[in-house]
């Protein structure tokens, strides 16, 4: 079935980095965006930033720009999101999740949306002196 | 980027109520927008995607509809399963946000 598999907790000292991984499995891993979104302890959920595993090509949050970077390879169905310059407000669980395009018709024409459809379980990553 | 907000941020409700939850964009984003349930530590579930198409799976006691700037959940029957956190996102922008979120408990 199609699933995505994170790696471990991670505990982080303040001004260290971070990289998560988010392992593919059940479908083409280089057809689907993968996501990334984080949720601190008893918050809402935040978008961090998306990567295309086909060609490498990234957005991210303007909140995260300059420390976070997105990766992957493709010979193991595997995204990274690394997060650089971590503090304590960066506690939080991250979530990779596919995202899926689709076509639907809509009045005279096709129009494309995307949807994050298959989350991983989430990492909890822990920033403490 | 743009903002979504929600309300209410939390309600109570019974089983069998029907249930209503508001999204907001700060600007039109035509039908790109997508709610998610999340209950208390697990991963968020799509439930609804292009304000109004149910994702497969998911029972038909939910429903969405609006476009523009103005959207809405509804749950025609609360069911017990139903009690979680809900969260409206735009992907107008390939700089997606997500609302707030909305918690539904048991009243």
């Amino acid at each position: 079935q199609v699933q995505l598999v994170q790696s471990g907790a991670e505990v982080k000292k303040p001004g260290a980095s971070v990289k998560v991984s988010c392992k593919a499995s059940g479908y083409t891993f280089t057809s689907y965006d993968i996501n990334w979104v984080r949720q601190a302890t008893g918050q809402g959920l935040e978008w961090m930033g998306w990567m295309n595993p086909n060609s490498g090509n990234t957005g991210y949050a303007q909140k995260f720009q300059g420390r976070v970077t997105m990766t992957r390879n493709t010979s193991i169905s595997t995204a990274y999101m690394e997060l650089s310059s971590l503090r304590s407000e960066d506690t939080a669980v991250y979530y990779c999740a596919r995202g899926y395009t689709e076509l639907l018709w809509f009045g005279e024409l096709f129009l494309e949306y995307y949807y994050m459809d298959v989350w991983g379980k989430g990492t909890t990553v822990t920033v403490s002196s | 980027d743009i903002q979504m907000t929600q309300s209410p941020s939390s309600l109570s409700a019974s089983v069998g109520d029907r249930v209503t939850i508001t999204c907001r964009a700060s600007q039109s984003i035509s039908s790109y927008l997508n709610w998610y349930q999340q209950k208390p530590g697990k991963a968020p579930k799509l439930l609804i995607y292009a304000a109004s198409s149910l994702q497969s799976g998911v029972p038909s006691r939910f429903s969405g509809s609006g476009s523009g700037t103005d959207f809405t959940l509804t749950i025609s029957s609360l069911q017990p399963e139903d009690f979680a956190t809900y969260y409206c996102q735009q992907s107008y922008s390939t700089l997606q946000t997500f609302g707030p979120g909305t918690k539904v408990d048991i009243k």
